[in-house]
């Protein structure tokens, strides 16, 4: 069965810091995978996606994840983070042909 | 625009009252989703629907049920709520899997 390990459940940086927040996989069969965010009171908002081909998928506000297939991780990474990253992230990835399942969530907070 | 979209986004309900939850879609997706999201924990899928075939997730009470009357609607009925079940319920759909989820903003259940 899939499952999804998120390694940190919080993680503070400072405004214009680096960050990665940590996902790792385990499946015996190929998976699509997913970053998802999650401001308060929401519902989960899709970030980025790697289904095939080049390893290092981007968002279009800055946050790009890399799969990595030897070590079964998909780590999410942004080089420079912004008070308005501050959210819950979540790692899933796809189970048999119409299922999700997600990691228990990292809380990213930025501190100014 | 085309969106998932629950009602209510706020619901108190007593102990052993029944409840329900509704969820529309204007996305036209086959599938559907209701997952169960507890603070700080990652959002556990309850059922989900692949057009009309319904498909129950092993470890979901049997005091949750759905019923899909037609691809824009879903609702999960709470038969007996207990004080455990407060949570976020957050209803999603897809149209692949490729895609990942669409969610809706979701609605937080008090149980009181």
């Amino acid at each position: 069965a899939q499952s999804v390990t998120q390694l940190d459940s919080q993680v503070p940086v400072f405004e214009e810091a680096p960050v990665e927040l940590r996902c790792n996989y385990s499946s015996s069969v190929s998976v699509y995978l997913f970053w998802y965010v999650q401001y308060p009171n929401q519902g989960l908002q899709l970030l980025l996606k790697y289904l095939s081909g080049s390893t290092l998928v981007e968002s279009i506000n800055g946050f790009e994840a890399e799969f990595n297939k030897s070590q079964t991780s998909f780590h999410l990474r942004k080089p420079s983070v912004h008070i308005s990253d501050t959210a819950e992230y979540f790692c899933a990835v796809t189970a048999g042909a119409s299922k999700i399942i997600f990691g228990s969530g990292t809380r990213l907070s930025i501190r100014p | 625009d085309a969106m998932v979209i629950q009602n209510p986004r706020y619901q108190v309900t007593q102990f052993g009252k029944p409840v329900t939850l509704s969820c529309s879609q204007t996305l036209n997706h086959n599938v559907m989703y209701w997952y169960q999201q507890k603070s700080s924990q990652a959002p556990k899928l309850l059922f989900h629907y692949y057009d009309k075939d319904f498909n129950n997730e092993a470890d979901t009470p049997d005091n949750f049920q759905s019923r899909r009357p037609n691809t824009s609607f879903c609702f999960l009925d709470i038969r007996s709520p207990g004080l455990g079940d407060a949570a976020m319920y957050l209803c999603a759909t897809s149209t692949s899997i490729r895609d990942g989820a669409f969610f809706g903003q979701g609605t937080r259940l008090t149980v009181v």
